[in-house]
């Protein structure tokens, strides 16, 4: 299975200051179709995981335009340009091009 | 609106089995596959199996972990999918999910606990 790397495991960011996230796969999760199946994640506590960023860098609808998304080969980064306190919580890295899709570890973010 | 809602889950011991049903509404479901994704606090996210439609002979794949263990199953008539599971081990102890092929909409989970 394709491994996914995250890091940090875990953050603590103070209100309005940035914060990133890295994930790194053992093999880059480009489709044959062209597209690169990485999307991220956000779990809040007792909540199911949303998610935020498909395809690398596309944000999804409702997602402040303070999350981002970039990366390429195997490397790729969650940045968000001023943390909030409805931040807080795990992001998980996940990539769909290959079966089974596999997550990240999760990285905790604490504001 | 997506509607996903999981049910079934509850304690059981080793060895015994349990059926998880998801309730699909908002969207084609006989146009969609189904997936099942399970939430563990030691393994994190693990994604288990799915389903594919009518069109696509209701095919099935699963992850090693499981495979020959679990089952997914659909009734479009009814827009539910379903996951058999049988030869519980403690490590199957988890929040099960079911979601698309997207992963855009996930249900609310529902708690599996194995033990004696």
């Amino acid at each position: 299975d394709v491994v996914m790397t995250q890091f940090p495991l875990s953050l603590s960011v103070t209100l309005g200051q940035p914060a990133s996230i890295s994930c790194k796969s053992s093999q880059s999760p480009v489709h044959g179709d062209g597209d690169t199946y990485l999307t991220w994640f956000h779990q809040r506590p007792g909540q199911s995981p949303r998610r935020l960023i498909h395809k690398v860098s596309n944000r999804d609808s409702g997602v402040p335009d303070r999350f981002s998304g970039s990366g390429a080969g195997t490397d790729f980064t969650l940045q968000i340009s001023r943390v909030e306190a409805e931040d807080a919580g795990l992001y998980y890295c996940m990539q769909g091009t290959y079966w089974p899709p596999t997550f990240g570890q999760g990285t905790k973010v604490e504001i | 609106e997506v509607q996903l809602v999981e049910s079934g889950g509850g304690l059981v011991q080793p060895g015994g089995s349990l059926k998880l049903s998801c309730s699909a509404s908002g969207f084609p479901f006989s146009g969609a596959a189904l997936h099942w994704v399970r939430q563990t606090s030691g393994k994190g996210l693990e994604w288990l199996g799915r389903i594919r439609t009518k069109t696509n002979n209701y095919a099935t794949v699963y992850t090693a972990s499981v495979k020959g263990r679990f089952t997914i199953s659909r009734d479009d008539s009814k827009n539910m999918a379903y996951l058999q599971m049988d030869s519980l081990k403690a490590e199957d102890t988890a929040v099960y999910y079911c979601t698309l092929t997207a992963a855009d909409h996930w249900g609310q989970g529902t708690q599996v606990t194995v033990s004696s």
